[in-house]
């Protein structure tokens, strides 16, 4: 079974075009995440859900919306892609948000052109 | 100046050999020190989590927290082709939801 499950694994699209990629855990944690991994291997967290309530959101453009329906899923819609938004993004999740393990999962590699 | 500063690498070491990866930090707020591997194609897993400084010690694996410098070891002893990974180190501040990470060091194991 896998604790945090992201799907697509691959995605190529154009530019301008919008696409989602979707996360759930069944590891029953109340705090869920997405990270972005670019192409020299930096991750720097995206945003953070406690709950289904937005608690962290860092400096990421307008056209990223999450979207967290239940504790166990959030979704991560992207609008009008560009070039630049070409990344591997992990979703990942923990219980609580002090100091707990954060798991993560495979990976959704996006690839615009 | 990064948070959390760790050298990219590559670092190539023969099988057996004692692999030692480091990162520093510049925020004495960081309270919890973790280390995370990550497998090409994979998502990052967690290998080492210490809270204070000292040693923490897992199999082959050894974690080392140094607060009074901020600086933080890993280290492999009897290194296998199975360790070639990248290895990131992630440090945390304990109020709030957010690890900050180095930017990993990739690491190969060769027979």
């Amino acid at each position: 079974d896998t604790a945090v499950s992201q799907t697509p694994k691959y995605l190529v699209t154009q530019m301008g075009n919008d696409k989602s990629i979707k996360c759930e855990q069944n590891l029953g944690h109340d705090t869920m995440y997405w990270y972005k991994q670019d192409s020299k291997k930096f991750l720097k967290i995206m945003f953070s859900y406690n709950n289904k309530e937005l608690i962290i959101n860092e400096t990421v453009p307008n056209r990223f919306s999450p979207k967290s329906p239940d504790k166990a899923h959030l979704n991560l819609h992207i609008n009008s892609l560009e070039l630049g938004d070409s990344a591997v993004y992990f979703c990942a999740s923990s219980q609580g948000q002090a100091g707990n393990t954060i798991y993560f999962g495979e990976g959704s590699w996006l690839t615009v052109v | 100046q990064k948070e959390v500063e760790q050298d990219p690498g590559p670092l190539s070491v023969p099988e057996g050999a004692i692999v030692s990866l480091n990162c520093t930090y510049s925020n004495s707020a960081f309270q919890y020190f973790m280390w995370y591997r990550q497998y090409s194609r994979k998502g990052p897993e967690l290998l080492m989590y210490t809270y204070s400084s000292g040693n923490k010690e897992d199999g082959r694996f050894t974690a080392q927290v140094d607060k009074s410098s901020k600086y933080i070891s890993l280290f492999i002893r009897d290194s296998q082709p199975s360790d070639s990974a990248t290895y990131l180190c992630a440090i945390h501040t304990g109020t709030a939801s957010k690890l900050t990470f180095g930017t990993g060091t990739r690491l190969q194991v060769t027979l």
